[in-house]
């Protein structure tokens, strides 16, 4: 998995709490990504990171905030988690742009009741 | 909003079989990547085809581009039991813009 590790792998909440869900890389790629997979959906970038403290937002940001201080860290914080934010969380990086390959994390598992 | 359309949705085979996925697309592309992703795991890059390219081999895998068409489609030969994975295409169109995935194409390969 290329040196992606995320934390945790599988989260049960409640609804209104906050949750950050971690990814972490080993590679120093400049690039990272938040993901979520919904069955029916595929796969949509919720918030990227170009470099430290800078980030965007992808298609399915709402909800979602990011912060990355380090080049290995990436977070993905849900203020206050609501039941359509259950889905799996996959990270990703990318060595130096968004058109080349990208090496994925195990993804994390999030359930919010 | 999706850009690549896998086809088909699902594909069962029998070991040694080829397997054919499709992807269509509707916007211009710089390239266009596949990926697998086995159950319960992340998504592993299988290969990466480039705008001006029309053909690319990698091992068992053949994948090819019509811009024209804007379709795509990924050849595995002889496959075997270990293919059974989920793949996904997905399309760089370019600009700063982010790489946008496919719902995928569900191989099951039977022993």
């Amino acid at each position: 998995d290329a040196g992606i590790t995320q934390s945790p792998r599988h989260k049960v909440t409640e609804t209104g709490t906050p949750v950050t869900l971690r990814c972490h890389q080993t590679e120093n790629h400049r690039y990272m990504y938040w993901y979520r997979q919904d069955p029916g959906h595929g796969l949509r970038l919720i918030h990227y990171s170009y470099g430290v403290k800078d980030t965007d937002k992808g298609e399915v940001s709402d909800g979602y905030s990011v912060s990355r201080s380090k080049t290995e860290d990436f977070l993905l914080t849900l203020e206050s988690a609501t039941s359509s934010q259950t889905s799996v969380y996959f990270c990703a990086t990318t060595l130096s742009g968004n058109h080349n390959e990208q090496f994925f994390g195990p993804g994390t598992r999030l359930t919010v009741l | 909003s999706q850009q690549g359309e896998e086809d088909p949705q699902a594909l069962s085979i029998q070991e040694g079989e080829n397997a054919t996925m499709n992807c269509s697309y509707k916007t211009s592309i710089n390239n266009l990547q596949w990926y697998r992703q086995n159950s319960g795991r992340g998504l592993v890059h299988l290969i990466l085809i480039r705008s001006n390219e029309r053909e690319k081999h990698s091992g068992r895998l053949r994948v090819t581009l019509d811009t024209s068409k804007k379709s795509s489609s990924l050849l595995i030969t002889a496959s075997r039991a270990a293919d059974t994975a989920s793949y996904f295409c997905a399309t760089y169109g370019g600009s700063q813009g982010n790489l946008i995935f496919g719902k995928g194409t569900k191989l099951s390969v039977k022993p």
